[in-house]
């Protein structure tokens, strides 16, 4: 059965810190890999995935896949009280199915 | 403001009851999506429609019905609803359905079931 599962469910750190957030995935046909900010409303969009060890960066985020062990890590340097929010992961397959993991909620504190 | 509208922003409604969810996409996106958000299922993806035919199904309950018309606005309609209908109601749209990334989701209806 299709699904992601994220990591680690919460996360408290002080403004300045690096964080890692963990999405592992499983899917019978793999078409490419989200991440998501949500705060207090809808989702925004942060990166798109598809292909293995190519990184995106925007600003201080950046992520990366790799397909061989089906993860993904999203990364956050120099952590700002604006960075606070719940990041999600999703895969989309053949089918345009989305599957969503439950989140990782991230608290920077200042 | 993504540009995706929903309409009603919240509704109150009792169990057994029907409601109606529209959603009008931003301009020049042909695809639209619904999910549903509760604090015990996170984000579940129900239905996605692209240029008025339905593209992908999710974990769509059969009591759920959604369609999307010519103008490319969309509906999706919640039947004989139970307390646990209650949740957070967001539609996104896109270009194309390969073009997660063009993805934007509107500020969602909040479902209430009394």
């Amino acid at each position: 059965e299709d699904k992601v599962v994220q990591s680690p469910l919460s996360l408290v750190v002080h403004e300045g810190d690096t964080v890692t957030l963990n999405c592992s995935y499983e899917v019978t046909n793999f078409r490419s890999l989200l991440w998501y900010k949500q705060e207090k409303k809808a989702p925004t969009f942060l990166f798109m995935l598809t292909s293995s060890g190519i990184e995106k960066k925007s600003g201080r985020l950046s992520s990366i896949l790799d397909k061989k062990e089906l993860f993904s890590i999203l990364n956050i340097t120099a952590t700002q009280t604006g960075d606070s929010a719940v990041y999600l992961c999703a895969h989309t397959s053949g089918t345009y199915k989305y599957i969503f993991g439950t989140g990782t909620r991230l608290k920077v504190l200042a | 403001d993504s540009g995706v509208t929903q309409t009603p922003k919240h509704l109150i409604t009792a169990t057994g009851q029907r409601v109606t969810l529209r959603c009008s996409p931003r301009s020049g996106d042909l695809s639209v999506y619904w999910y549903q958000q509760s604090l015990d299922q996170g984000l579940q993806f129900l239905i996605q429609y692209y240029n008025g035919e339905e593209r992908a199904k999710g974990n769509i309950l059969e009591r759920f019905s959604a369609q999307q018309f010519p103008d490319l606005h969309s509906e999706l309609n919640l039947s004989s609803l139970e307390l646990g209908d209650s949740a957070l109601y967001f539609c996104a749209s896109s270009e194309r359905p390969d073009r997660a990334d063009t993805q934007y989701f509107g500020p969602g209806t909040r479902l209430t079931v009394l």
